[in-house]
Formats: C-alpha cells, sequence, structure tokens
C-alpha cells in the first residue's frame, strides 16, 4: 500500500505484482506528460509519454492512463521486478513552450 | 544517458570558493537546463536556456550564474553567495519545440568540506 515517508511518498509492492503510481497535474493547458524513473545517485531517465489528444499508451510493461478531467495521470507497471524499485516522477509541459513541471515524485519498493 | 554528460560525478567545495559544474550535449538540443535536487526531494529549476547566448533565471537562480557560449555546453557556476550548495545538480536539453521530451545527464554532486 501506499504511505507517507519522510520526504517522499511511498509504493511498497510484491515482486511479480503490478504496480500504480499515480500523479495529479496541475495545469488545464498541459498538453504532454511524461514519467521519469530516477535510481539513487542517477539521473531521471525517461520511461513513457503521452498526449492530451490519447488516454492511454502502451510500452513495454508500462501503460500511462490520461484522465483530462480531473487532470490525473497514472503509471502502471506489470509483473514488477526488484529493478523497477527507484523514484518515479511525473512531468507536465504546462503553457510554456518547452518548459516542464515536475512532480514530487514516488519511491517504489519491490519486495522479493 | 541520452547524449548527455556532465562532469565531475562529484566535486568538493571549500568555503568562499566558486565552482563551475560542466553539461555537455550531442543530441544537437537548442534547449538546455540546471535542476538541483536535494535528498529526497523532488527536482527545481535553477537556469535554462533556448539558444545561445540567452538563458533565463528559474525558481532557484541566487547564487549561481550560467553561460551559454556553444550550443553543446551549459556550463553552471555555484558561487560563494549560494549558502547552502550541496545537493545534486542535474542538466538536461530538449529541443525548443511545445511538448518535447528532456533528457537528463547523470548529475554532479556537490558536497562542502
Amino acid at each position: 500500500g501506499e504511505s507517507v515517508g519522510l520526504h517522499l511518498p511511498t509504493l511498497s509492492v510484491q515482486e511479480g505484482d503490478n504496480s500504480i503510481i499515480n500523479c495529479a497535474y496541475s495545469n488545464s493547458a498541459s498538453d504532454y506528460f511524461i514519467w521519469y524513473k530516477q535510481e539513487s545517485g542517477k539521473g531521471p531517465q525517461f520511461i513513457i509519454d503521452i498526449r492530451s489528444n490519447m488516454d492511454k499508451r502502451q510500452g513495454q510493461r508500462v501503460t500511462v492512463l490520461l484522465n483530462k478531467t480531473v487532470k490525473h495521470l497514472s503509471l502502471q507497471i506489470a509483473a514488477t521486478q526488484p529493478g523497477d524499485s527507484a523514484v518515479y516522477f511525473c512531468a507536465e509541459n504546462g503553457d510554456s513552450s518547452y518548459k516542464l513541471i515536475f512532480g514530487s515524485g514516488t519511491r517504489l519498493l519491490v519486495r522479493p | 544517458d541520452g547524449g548527455i554528460t556532465q562532469s565531475p560525478k562529484y566535486l568538493f567545495r571549500k568555503e568562499g570558493q566558486n565552482v563551475t559544474l560542466s553539461c555537455e550535449q550531442n543530441l544537437n538540443h537548442d534547449a538546455m537546463y540546471w535542476y538541483r535536487q536535494d535528498p529526497g526531494q523532488g527536482l527545481r529549476l535553477i537556469y535554462y536556456s533556448q539558444i545561445v547566448n540567452d538563458f533565463q533565471k528559474g525558481d532557484i537562480a541566487e547564487g549561481y550564474s550560467v553561460s551559454r557560449e556553444k550550443k553543446e555546453s551549459f556550463p553552471l557556476t555555484v558561487t560563494s553567495a549560494q549558502k547552502n550548495p550541496t545537493a545534486f545538480y542535474l542538466c538536461a536539453s530538449s529541443s525548443r519545440e511545445r511538448g518535447e521530451t528532456q533528457y537528463f545527464g547523470p548529475g554532479t554532486r556537490l558536497l562542502v568540506l
């Protein structure tokens, strides 16, 4: 389940289960959304993106869902593996031409 | 790391010293960014540049300076005016088109001696 840690909310899941990480975005003008994965001591890595003309997009073991009505974005990871343990950030483009607005992040812990 | 390099990986700063963090990209991107990340926190924008010889302050620019003399390079100087410089610094780049991904470098961890 989810819990709020000292800084980042944490999601703990059993290896092999599916994970769902949620993000509430802030700007109604946003039409581009990205999920990043950041492992400890490394830079954020692009996972998947979605544009506002879609409500679902699938990649390899990952799916992003977009609900523009409630300004909600989610990342689903199928068959979660230990290598999925990381901090996950969502980002939106707001009304800027190229700058991104980043969410505060969710830590995913995978239990063996 | 998508063609973006940052150096050094670790940097130590003495009190009152200015230090410069390097960021180079070979993605032919016009826009480059510097972010600061504190432990357990998200990303905060320090400076960004959309084209050579032009840059703008982000949300936490005080105590930092940048230059953009070449498209490929966007160095960040942490000046002595930055009183709490210990953090993880991330450089990113993107095209200037709306709705394009930012790609990040591996980061530089700055520590104060």
